[in-house]
């Protein structure tokens, strides 16, 4: 059973639509986190999650972005008004926490704005 | 602006041969780095964790950190073609764990 997993494997979405990408850990992650990664680039971090509330995050993660867990299980990335260079893998990641605990990412979904 | 910097690559060694993957890092703050293997349009998939000072071996794999220098490497034996694959290092960059990921290096095992 994979520690992550995330729906849908890809999205296509016209630009300026919202789009909502989930994830699902498995039930003794504590520690939730969404990365990404635009086509030939490095994998980004763009925000962590614990105890309800966002705990971190980067730059990118502007005022389009907005993450929650509304049922104690699912973990979505809600992006409101969708750009173009908003097109990448968006990847799910969890961790049991502490320092030297590892990250488990999902398959990631591929987003595609057209 | 904490880095975490790769040789892209792409490097080739032929089957059976030592693969030798390298990482810096900028943040003295750092104390846990992860190897992650990614196939192309896949996930990162966790390979070696390593924490302290030293060489920590599981397998085919041994990873080396050196926080003196802010360097880590893992060097994968007997390379096989199905570790051909992009590799990446990763530290833990804030508060709450996130990862800083590096470019990644290319490996390309030659049968």
């Amino acid at each position: 059973e994979p520690e992550v997993t995330q729906t849908p494997s890809h999205q296509v979405t016209q630009m300026g639509q919202e789009v909502i990408l989930r994830c699902v850990p498995i039930s003794n992650h504590l520690y939730f986190y969404w990365y990404r990664q635009i086509l030939g680039q490095k994998v980004e971090f763009l925000v962590s999650f614990y105890n309800n509330e966002i705990s971190e995050k980067s730059e990118i993660f502007d005022d389009q972005f907005s993450v929650e867990r509304p049922d104690g299980s699912n973990f979505t990335l809600k992006i409101r008004s969708t750009k173009l260079e908003d097109s990448a893998m968006y990847f799910c990641a969890a961790t049991t926490g502490g320092e030297v605990q590892p990250q488990h990412f999902g398959d990631g979904t591929r987003l595609s704005i057209l | 602006q904490k880095e975490v910097e790769q040789n892209s690559g792409p490097l080739s060694v032929p089957e059976g041969a030592i693969a030798s993957l390298n990482c810096t890092y900028s943040d003295r703050g750092s104390q846990s780095f992860f190897w992650y293997r990614q196939y192309s349009g896949k996930s990162p998939e966790l390979i070696m964790s390593i924490y302290s000072n030293g060489d920590k071996e599981d397998g085919r794999f041994t990873a080396q950190l050196n926080k003196a220098s802010q360097y880590v490497s893992l060097l994968i034996r007997d390379s096989q073609p199905s570790d051909s694959a992009t590799y990446l290092c990763a530290g833990r960059g804030g508060s709450q764990g996130n990862l800083i990921f590096g470019k990644g290096t290319k490996l390309s095992v030659k049968p």
